[in-house]
């Protein structure tokens, strides 16, 4: 079943913050988070595995709440290179079936 | 350069046209999967594989074929394409459970 990510849309300046979030209704083993900028392929950000710790780099971190099957993807200080459509990706104990959400517009304005 | 190769990248086929899309990954890498995308429904899983003659149905499997004889090669078949089948194909491969995917640069087909 298809993780449920929120918000659908999010329209920032830069500087500013977001928090897109993935919610699962299965046990979960990893989650990862993908962006893809218009008319190419997603790119892979991070993965979150069971048991392990909270993620990040430069100003994007995530972290994996397994016993609420969630997970959230923090921007932080957006910059306009930050634009594009961001997808969770949700995988079980069989890692090779990743099914991934419907994906949350990021816009970023000057 | 580390990469996944699609090809074609474009593609307009008649209905019924028997077809591949070809998927090379450079990586060694044992996870392979086929996804299509279409505005509003996001990235659907049609085929993964976990290794060499190993196959599984994602979630839209119905008109679709793969193989995994060789470890860098996953080509996608279409035995008698329709028209519901166009749309934005990736091929993505993965070291193992515990890293991402790299995606191939896409093939949009076009089925008439």
């Amino acid at each position: 079943q298809q993780p449920v990510q929120s918000p659908q849309a999010v329209i920032l300046r830069e500087g500013e913050d977001a928090v897109i979030n993935c919610s699962s209704s299965k046990a979960l083993y990893s989650v990862h988070w993908y962006r893809q900028k218009h008319g190419e392929a997603p790119v892979f950000l991070m993965i979150l595995l069971k048991g392990g710790e909270q993620k990040g780099h430069d100003k994007i971190s995530a972290s994996f709440n397994e016993k609420k099957q969630q997970s959230s993807l923090y921007l932080t200080a957006s910059q306009l290179s930050y634009s594009g459509t961001y997808f969770c990706g949700t995988a079980g104990t069989s890692y090779g079936k990743l099914t991934f959400g419907q994906g949350t517009i990021l816009t970023v304005h000057p | 350069e580390a990469q996944v190769t699609q090809n074609p990248r474009y593609l307009i086929t008649v209905t019924g046209k028997k077809l591949t899309v070809t998927c090379s990954q450079n990586m060694n890498h044992e996870y392979m999967s086929w996804y299509r995308q279409d505005p509003g429904l996001g990235l659907r899983q049609i085929y993964y594989s976990m290794n060499v003659e190993v196959t599984d149905k994602g979630d839209v499997p119905e008109g679709y074929k793969v193989s995994r004889k060789e470890k860098r090669n996953f080509p996608l078949i279409l035995e008698s394409p329709s028209p519901n089948q166009t749309s934005l194909y990736f091929c993505a491969s993965s070291r193992d459970r515990g890293n991402g995917y790299t995606f191939g640069s896409g093939t949009r087909l076009t089925v008439v």
